[in-house]
């Protein structure tokens, strides 16, 4: 079945470095892969994503980036801030099933 | 617009209750999806709804169930309930038309279960 690993469940960086956080997926019938921020005590949101007819889309401080040969996407954010500190969820959903599989969530701490 | 609701936000019940949670969606959203969130699961699928038709479903036991009405608000049932039932419960909606839409998520409910 449909499987998105997600690494590391926690990550801690110093203010103003940079943050990768990696997903490999299973489902070669994926082609969009969307991020989540859940900030403590609230709803997940969207904050990027990325179509398989491209490798890469930035947005300010945050990048994803897409191999789809070996199946994994990844989270760039550069010049992290307090207010990056947060979980986030990577997802893969399948085209055509109507199910969103995300990932098990990577912690970032960002420490000022 | 109004963003996606959910009533309660709270719940505390014992062990072989049974719970229904609600979600209203996104004014003209006709996709409604549920999730169970625990500390190291993260979003684990439960249902997707659109139309009043189940999509898909996750791998959970048949005393999860859920159904959506015509104006696309959607509820959420747990029958005999166990104390590893306990979680934030998450309903999130979309446009619908695919499923490489943009999810927004309601609030949750909180279900303890003592």
């Amino acid at each position: 079945g449909e499987n998105v690993e997600q690494h590391p469940s926690t990550l801690s960086v110093q203010e103003g470095d940079s943050a990768v956080i990696k997903c490999t997926y299973s489902d070669s019938a994926s082609n969009y892969f969307p991020w989540y921020k859940q900030e403590l005590g609230k709803r997940p949101q969207l904050i990027i994503d990325i179509r398989s007819n491209v490798g890469e889309k930035k947005d300010q401080r945050i990048a994803v980036t897409l191999n789809k040969t070996a199946k994994h996407f990844s989270l760039h954010i550069t010049e992290t801030q307090p207010e990056d500190s947060a979980v986030y969820f990577c997802a893969a959903p399948s085209w055509g099933t109507y199910k969103y599989i995300f990932g098990t969530g990577t912690r970032l701490k960002v420490l000022a | 617009k109004a963003g996606v609701t959910q009533t309660p936000r709270y719940l505390i019940k014992t062990r072989g209750q049974q719970v229904t949670l609600s979600c209203s969606p996104i004014s003209g959203h006709r996709s409604v999806s549920w999730y169970q969130q625990t500390p190291g699961q993260g979003l684990q699928f439960l249902f997707e709804y659109f139309s009043e038709t189940q999509r898909n479903k996750g791998n959970f036991p048949g005393r999860f169930s859920g159904r959506q009405f015509s104006n696309s608000r959607s509820e959420m049932n747990v029958s005999t309930l166990e104390l590893g039932d306990s979680a934030l419960y998450l309903c999130a909606s979309n446009v619908g038309g695919s499923s490489y839409n943009e999810q927004f998520f309601g609030p949750g409910t909180r279900l303890t279960v003592l």
